[in-house]
């Protein structure tokens, strides 16, 4: 079993669309929890990033952590087309700030 | 713009040839990873230096993979022999160990043929 799982989709919504994407993880000794996006043939960009539990908001984006459950969400409002990308979770535990973990990454697809 | 630059971005080879990717981290970080990504497995850590010291390299085939930090300006992931199972995206990133964030490359595609 990894230790981070995320649905790979594909994820197909219309343009306005409310879009919620999830992991998974295993490891209790994860505190940092980030959400990445990847268009095709670039590489992943830090969209979200919290630490331990709690909510965290950016325009049309919140990030949600849930620690007891081992679960962490990316919510987006008002999605566009140019939200049709490859969207990663990632984690990573005190002490080892930078090793991060990537779930397999959920593609998602905004028709206008 | 700083940015994590990568060398080369497609590389197609035959099986048992030696491949060298290259990348130079943004000045001032002090970490720095290698990737593997692929359909089947997504990104999966390779290994990673911290101050130019190899820190974990677990998640590398030691008998064919190789990476190393000659400077803070450059870090190389090498195969050989390189084998089809290698065809990948391979991605480098680095980081400042206090933020938790890391800035990828764009990528190096390698097709073993």
């Amino acid at each position: 079993q990894k230790e981070v799982e995320q649905d790979p989709g594909p994820l197909s919504v219309p343009e306005g669309a409310i879009v919620s994407l999830n992991c998974t993880y295993s490891n209790s000794a994860f505190q940092y929890f980030m959400w990445y996006r990847q268009y095709s043939r670039k590489g992943p960009e830090l969209l979200m990033y919290t630490y331990s539990s709690g909510n965290k908001e950016d325009g049309r984006f919140t990030a949600q952590v849930d620690k007891s459950s081992k679960y962490i969400s990316l919510f987006i409002r008002d999605s566009q087309p140019s939200d049709s990308a490859t969207y990663l979770c990632a984690m990573s535990a005190v002490g080892n700030t930078g090793k991060l973990i990537f779930g397999q990454g959920t593609t998602l697809q905004v028709k206008p | 713009d700083a940015r994590v630059t990568q060398t080369p971005r497609d590389k197609v080879t035959e099986m048992g040839q030696e491949v060298t990717m290259r990348c130079q981290p943004i000045l001032g970080h002090n970490t720095v990873f290698w990737y593997r990504q692929t359909m089947k497995q997504g990104l999966e850590l390779l290994a990673y230096f911290r101050n130019r010291a190899p820190l974990d390299d677990s998640g590398m085939p030691k008998d064919r993979f190789s990476a190393e930090m000659p400077d803070a300006t450059l870090a190389t992931l090498k195969i050989q022999p390189s084998e089809p199972r290698d065809s990948a995206v391979y991605f480098c990133a680095s980081g400042q160990t206090t933020a938790g964030e890391l800035f990828f490359g764009e990528g190096s595609r390698l097709t073993v043929l």
